[in-house]
């Protein structure tokens, strides 16, 4: 299994919503990413887990709240956002190695924030 | 800091030519990995070739090779014999080993082919 598996694949929430995107990857990987994507920009990370522990948090603001409950899963709170917020967010993961280990995507969630 | 350079927003190629995207980057850590990943309009990104900066000779995964040049700086995507599900949008990348959970990206290059 060399997948990184994201639900929803669609998402559209109002400001007051409460949602979670969820990611998933049996593969063994130890560092486990989020990153945000606009339209016709480059990803832009968010978050970072290593050994289940938040290692690099990229000054997100707090209405994403990330959680790793075990080293195959990954979620994004989602709560009180904006429309600015509306993006592709992409999971990612990749074995904890050298900089030659290359990170593995999923194909992202596609959020809209009426 | 680290900055990775794509100059082309955006490129043609015929079907069955080849082409090449280029990349250029800056870092001062003298270990570092360089990726190429392509984004299809699904979304998804899918990677392409790897060069780290110690290895001698180029990269190539098939019909994808990337062009090293350690002294300029850099590292472009040479795509041969394109098809016309080579387009899409592709993203240099690059990691240094100092803070190597980090993976930066350039602004990317939306390659067509044409029939």
């Amino acid at each position: 299994d060399t997948e990184v598996t994201q639900t929803p694949k669609h998402l559209v929430m109002g400001m007051t919503n409460k949602k979670s995107l969820k990611c998933e990857q049996h593969m063994g990987h130890r560092a486990m990413y989020w990153y945000k994507q606009k339209a016709k920009k480059p990803p832009e990370l968010m978050f970072v887990y290593s050994y289940e522990k938040l290692s690099i948090n990229e000054s997100v603001p707090s209405r994403f709240s990330p959680e790793c409950p075990n080293s195959s899963l990954l979620n994004l709170h989602l709560h009180a956002l904006q429309p600015e917020d509306s993006a592709l967010y992409l999971c990612a993961s990749r074995p904890l190695g050298g900089v030659n280990e290359k990170l593995f995507f999923g194909s992202g969630t596609q959020l809209s924030v009426l | 800091a680290q900055k990775i350079t794509q100059t082309q927003p955006g490129m043609f190629v015929q079907e069955k030519e080849a082409v090449t995207l280029d990349c250029t980057y800056d870092t001062s850590d003298p270990s570092y990995g360089l990726f190429w990943y392509k984004q299809p309009s699904s979304g998804e990104m899918i990677f392409l070739i790897y060069q780290g900066s110690y290895d001698q000779q180029n990269a190539t995964e098939g019909r994808y090779s990337l062009n090293f040049q350690k002294a300029r700086k850099s590292a472009n995507l040479v795509i041969s014999a394109s098809q016309l599900g080579d387009s899409a949008m592709y993203f240099c990348a690059m990691r240094i080993q100092t803070g190597a959970n980090n993976l930066f990206f350039g602004t990317g290059t939306r390659l067509t082919v044409i029939p």
